[in-house]
């Protein structure tokens, strides 16, 4: 079935600190790939999307290169702020199956000042 | 737009009682999802709806969960003899041409 892997759990930076959180998928085709960001007491809600192979998305300062030969969709920032502080999700949607998505587990980006 | 509501914010029950969760989806969005979010499994599928019929319920716990949608303006996720493993977030969330609304979720304790 679809996967989704975040390899950190949490990541601590200061502020204006380079930003990746790597995310890699096991799906077949071409899914479209999505980062999600949640702020305590809230959902998730989008960043961005991508759906084809070299495809970036970006949306506040965060980017991520649709990479289907690495299956690997990683989040960057080049300069965080403490307000990026939250909770950030790669997921996917895969194009043979209905219309859910598969999230991974989540990386807590904590920035200090 | 006020986005998705759900209510309530935060239930507390005893073990072995009945819960029952509201979602109010965002106007003229056709699909809503359930999710269940822990801090060991991250946000797992529920179960979820398009035009009111129940098309995936593949997430649900077999028995004791249930999920409704009676009408286009609210689902629901009743929860039956909830059990204290049934802790978590329960979110919402609908959708129109694929991207997901997230309502604030409902935290549920189970004592």
């Amino acid at each position: 079935g679809d996967s989704v892997t975040q390899t950190e759990g949490q990541v601590a930076l200061s502020e204006e600190d380079f930003l990746t959180i790597h995310c890699n998928y096991s799906a077949s085709g071409y899914p479209t790939l999505f980062w999600y960001v949640q702020y305590p007491g809230e959902g998730p809600q989008l960043l961005f999307r991508a759906s084809r192979d070299k495809e970036k998305g970006s949306s506040r300062g965060f980017e991520a290169t649709y990479d289907k030969g690495t299956t690997s969709f990683h989040l960057r920032k080049a300069s965080v702020q403490e307000s990026d502080s939250a909770v950030y999700y790669c997921a996917l949607r895969s194009t043979e199956g209905a219309d859910r998505l598969t999230f991974g587990k989540g990386t807590q980006l904590i920035i200090q000042p | 737009n006020a986005g998705v509501i759900q209510t309530p914010r935060h239930k507390v029950t005893g073990k072995g009682q009945e819960a029952t969760l509201w979602c109010e989806p965002i106007s003229g969005h056709s699909a809503v999802f359930w999710y269940r979010q822990t801090i060991v499994q991250g946000l797992e599928f529920l179960t979820y709806f398009r035009n009111q019929a129940p098309i995936d319920d593949s997430g649900m716990p077999k028995e004791r969960f249930s999920a409704q949608m009676p009408n286009q303006s609210h689902s629901t996720l009743k929860i039956q003899s909830t059990q204290p493993q049934d802790s978590a977030v329960y979110l919402c969330a609908s959708s129109f041409t694929g991207g997901r609304y997230f309502g604030p979720g409902t935290r549920l304790t189970v004592l």
